[in-house]
């Protein structure tokens, strides 16, 4: 079945310490996306890849860091610079926007990973 | 002024009923709309793309007003499974940022 996956679904770190979270997905799509929900508020935007070897920072992508080394994978790495890294992370992926027009492909999201730091 | 805005709810209707969920949004700019539905503790999944001209999909209807700036949800015969919460999504075509903009999101409750 093809889909993404997210992993683990809940993490528990210490202050200060980094962790990277994992997306995988078998849709062949080449954007990859990576959002933090808060309660009480909307999705928000932290990091996005459009292509392999290249990404573009998101709205809030302070305290973050990714790599697309591979068409599947998009890891995302908290750093202990981010001050505020409790959150829900959503992954998502999705067929490239065209590079004209307003054409858009829906973004299918992963299961997401609950981040707790203690 | 969000660029997407949306009424929090919740809204709590019976079994049956009829509902509908507007949403503005204040970037002229935006060209594509969609309704995404979010579970509680689960990711969003998309609902239903919103076409110029209105589009339905069963007891969905969404439909665009360009001219006043909203898209709106309806759902007839609401269900049990109904229950969850409603995103409406902008896209922004501006530039290299491509990229959706999220509204804050409808809680809906179907009680029987």
């Amino acid at each position: 079945d093809g889909g993404i996956t997210q992993s683990p679904k809940y993490l528990f770190r210490k202050e200060g310490q980094n962790v990277t979270l994992s997306c995988e997905q078998n849709l062949n799509h080449d954007a990859m996306y990576w959002y933090r929900q808060d309660p009480g508020q909307g999705l928000r935007l932290i990091y996005y890849s459009q292509i392999v070897n290249d990404f573009q920072k998101g709205d809030i992508a302070e305290g973050y860091s990714v790599s697309r080394e591979k068409k599947e994978s998009f890891p995302l790495t908290v750093t202990s610079a981010q001050k505020n890294p409790t959150a829900f992370y959503l992954c998502a992926s999705s067929l490239p926007t065209s590079s004209g027009g307003s054409s858009y492909n829906e973004q299918f999201f992963g299961p997401g990973t609950r981040l707790t730091v203690l | 002024r969000k660029e997407v805005e949306q009424d929090p709810g919740p809204f709590n209707v019976p079994e049956g009923a009829t509902v509908a969920f507007n949403c503005t949004y204040s970037n002229s700019a935006s060209q594509s709309f969609f309704w995404y539905r979010q579970d509680c503790r689960k990711e969003p999944k998309l609902l239903m793309s919103v076409y110029s001209s209105g589009n339905e999909d069963g007891r969905f209807t969404a439909q665009l007003n360009r001219a006043s700036q909203y898209i709106s949800l309806l759902i007839r015969d609401s269900k049990l499974s109904d229950s969850a919460t409603y995103l409406c999504v902008g896209f922004d075509p501006a530039g290299n940022n491509r990229k959706l903009i999220w509204g804050l999101g409808t809680s809906l409750a179907v009680n029987p």
